[in-house]
């Protein structure tokens, strides 16, 4: 079971705005971790999206950003498009585990 | 461009030992900066880290599956390896090569296109 919790699900009309939260705790995101975004389009490997919070790597369009608060960070898609359908994940790290890295639960985006 | 590609048997029988290996092209694996990794997604749940190695070849291993794995790297052909024994229906999965950049805050730069391993009889 994952340290870090995300929604099962998200869905929205192209063009709309999304966000996805990833919910931690003082041992991961609290304690001044940064968190990572994972996209993984149907059949396909994941990608690096987001890293250290809130770098885009080349190639990522800008309508992805990233941010955290205390415990919990968010992926927001502003302006969804149909090819951003697929799974996201957050990564980050956690003082208490033997493992330093730690996956999201996932949350899959819906495009209407 | 960094490139990493799995390779190994697409079939493995129950109890016997999954070997998959990871060719890195485009960067060198002797490099200090990454950690170079295993992960696995069954069909249609999360990923799950396994392991990871050093260019010095230092390891470590999800403690869930410890006693089970070897990853092993050989700097001479820019390549590391897996080994996942006594295998079960239960390690059916995507097997995923991937880079870790390192730093205070980890993270997975570049990713294998994935390797499926289907374990039965």
């Amino acid at each position: 079971q994952s340290v870090l919790t995300q929604p099962p699900s998200v869905s929205g009309a192209p063009g709309q705005r999304v966000t996805i939260s990833c919910s931690g705790s003082s041992s991961n995101i609290g304690t001044g971790y940064d968190v990572h975004w994972y996209q993984q389009l149907p059949g396909a490997a994941p990608r690096l999206l987001i890293y250290l919070t809130n770098n885009r790597p080349s190639g990522v369009p800008d309508r992805f950003s990233g941010s955290k608060s205390g415990t919990s960070a968010s992926l927001v898609i502003a302006g969804l498009q149909v090819e951003d359908e697929g799974d996201y994940y957050c990564q980050s790290s956690d003082i208490r585990l033997s493992d330093p890295c730690v996956f999201g639960t996932g949350t899959k985006v819906t495009v209407l | 461009q960094v490139q990493l590609q799995e390779s190994g048997p697409g079939l493995v029988k129950p109890s016997e030992t999954l070997s998959l290996t990871c060719n890195v092209s485009g960067a060198s694996i002797r490099s200090g900066s990454y950690y170079w990794n295993w992960i696995r997604q069954p069909a249609g749940k999360d990923l799950e880290w396994i392991g990871r190695i050093y260019s010095s070849g230092s390891t470590k291993y999800n403690p869930s599956l410890n006693s089970r794995i070897i990853i092993s790297i050989d700097t001479s052909k820019n390549q590391f390896s897996l080994r996942l024994s006594s295998v079960t229906a239960a390690d059916t999965a995507i097997y995923y090569c991937a880079r870790l950049v390192v730093g205070p805050s980890p993270f997975f730069d570049y990713w294998g296109q994935g390797a499926l391993v289907t374990v039965s009889s």
